[in-house]
């Protein structure tokens, strides 16, 4: 069965740091694709930033960048400068080949002033 | 652009009651998914819809039926509700298989089933 594991319940860090929260997967697909997902406490499901596994460069927006080992199945967030609106929850997800989408558990990030 | 949206946002139903949940989404998507999101841990799929006119269970169907009324709409009823469909549900929307291009999220309903 295919899983996504975010191992960091919780984080938290100063405003203006940079974080990087973990996900590791398993799958025996070669093509698929991977993202990141924001909840703030408004409850609304952000994308942040999404990965396809067949593109070796790892996908950037803005202060959001990602380190994807495909060999490793781990597909890590980097958020830098940290502002207090990056507080949410955030959950790493995997889209397989029959529609679903695997979500990791999510990691709670609290950025502090 | 609204987007996906969902009604209600919140709602209690007693064990044994039914209701319908109302998704909608303005950006001509083909795709259109229920989730349901539980404490510690992440969305699970109830159903889907590929295109116009096909829906799928997806990985926790139990309980549950949906409609695809037309491009635009897609809804899932809960014929006898039970304590265990307690829940946020989100539905969302997807330009192309597999949400290549990332799926659009409503903002949710919490159920309380009591």
């Amino acid at each position: 069965a295919q899983t996504v594991t975010q191992s960091q319940p919780e984080m938290s860090v100063q405003e203006a740091e940079t974080v990087t929260l973990s996900c590791t997967y398993d799958t025996s697909e070669s093509n698929y694709y991977l993202f990141w997902y924001k909840q703030p406490p408004s409850r609304q499901m952000i994308l942040v930033i999404r990965q396809e596994a067949y593109k070796q460069q790892n996908a950037t927006e803005n202060r959001f960048s990602v380190n994807f080992q495909k060999a490793a199945k781990s597909f890590s967030l980097k958020i830098s400068d940290s502002q207090l609106g990056d507080t949410a929850m955030y959950f790493c997800a995997f889209a397989d080949s029959n529609y679903q989408l695997i979500w990791g558990a999510g990691t709670k990030l609290i950025i502090k002033p | 652009n609204a987007g996906v949206t969902q009604t209600p946002k919140f709602q209690v139903l007693k064990t044994g009651q039914s209701m319908t949940l109302q998704c909608a989404q303005d950006m001509n998507h083909n795709s259109m998914y229920w989730y349901r999101q539980d404490p510690g841990m992440g969305l699970r799929l109830i159903y889907y819809s590929a295109s116009e006119g096909t829906t799928d269970k997806g990985e926790v169907p139990n309980g549950y039926n949906v409609s695809r009324l037309n491009k635009r709409e897609f809804s899932l009823r809960l014929e006898s509700a039970a304590p265990s469909q307690t829940s946020v549900y989100f539905c969302a929307s997807s330009e192309a298989y597999r949400g290549v291009h990332g799926y659009t999220f409503g903002s949710g309903t919490r159920l309380t089933v009591v």
